[in-house]
């Protein structure tokens, strides 16, 4: 069975940092893209970044929002992915999925196609 | 940045309905939008990619179309499981973004 499992998520004050992981199984973790999505209490889904595959370098990207502030990265021989949050702030409290990420046939692009059940990060004092 | 509009932002509907959720987008993205649904508590779950493929295990009332800058969800007759938000993506570049979402209730 496909599962994704985050943890790490909690109360963290502003200005603070925090690491989430993801854990992967039953596929092949190291083929994959990979994404991190939140979702701040009763608003929408918000894409926060995306870490690329072995075969494309573990290139990363990321929204405008967390840029210079989150680390994307990746331990293939731990099926693990990871997320550095830094220089926290209140309105990065959300819930925090992990995703896999898969290429669409013929097509390019990559859906989200496997989400972990996600994880609560608060930013308060 | 590719902005995302859904509309209705709020539906009340009924066990047997037809229903219809509208995403359009920015600046044309061809076929590359996926639809998700997400219940309260829940993680989202993918319904729809490449604007009207079906991911494998969802039901064949969903259906989606569309290409260039409008899309739609088409739920053909609405079951008791299907209450949810429903939200767009655009997979075309960099950042992904997500429409704000259409929440499908109860009448």
């Amino acid at each position: 069975e496909v599962q994704l499992v985050e943890s790490g998520g909690g109360l963290v004050q502003p200005g603070g940092s925090l690491r989430l992981s993801c854990a992967a199984s039953g596929f092949t973790f190291s083929d994959h893209y990979m994404d991190w999505v939140r979702q701040a209490p009763g608003k929408g889904l918000e894409w926060v970044g995306r870490s690329r595959n072995k075969a494309n370098s573990y290139t990363t990207e990321y929204a405008a929002s967390v840029k210079d502030r989150f680390t994307i990265s990746r331990d293939d021989s731990k099926n693990s992915l990871y997320l550095q949050m830094s220089s926290l702030k209140t309105e990065d409290t959300a819930v925090y999925y992990c995703a896999k990420s898969i290429r669409i046939f013929g097509v390019g692009g990559y859906y989200m196609d496997v989400w972990g059940k996600g994880t609560t990060v608060t930013v308060s004092s | 940045d590719i902005q995302l509009t859904q509309s209705p932002s709020f539906l009340s509907a009924s066990v047997g309905d037809r229903v219809t959720v509208t995403c359009r987008a920015s600046q044309d993205i061809s076929s590359y939008l996926a639809w998700y649904q997400q219940k309260p508590g829940k993680a989202p779950k993918v319904l729809i990619y490449a604007a009207f493929t079906l991911q494998s295990g969802v039901p064949s009332r969903f259906s989606g179309s569309g290409s260039g800058t409008e899309f739609t969800l088409t739920i053909s007759s609405l079951q008791p499981e299907d209450f949810a938000t429903y939200y767009c993506q655009q997979l075309k570049s960099y950042p992904l973004t997500f429409g704000p979402g259409t929440k499908v209730d109860i009448k």
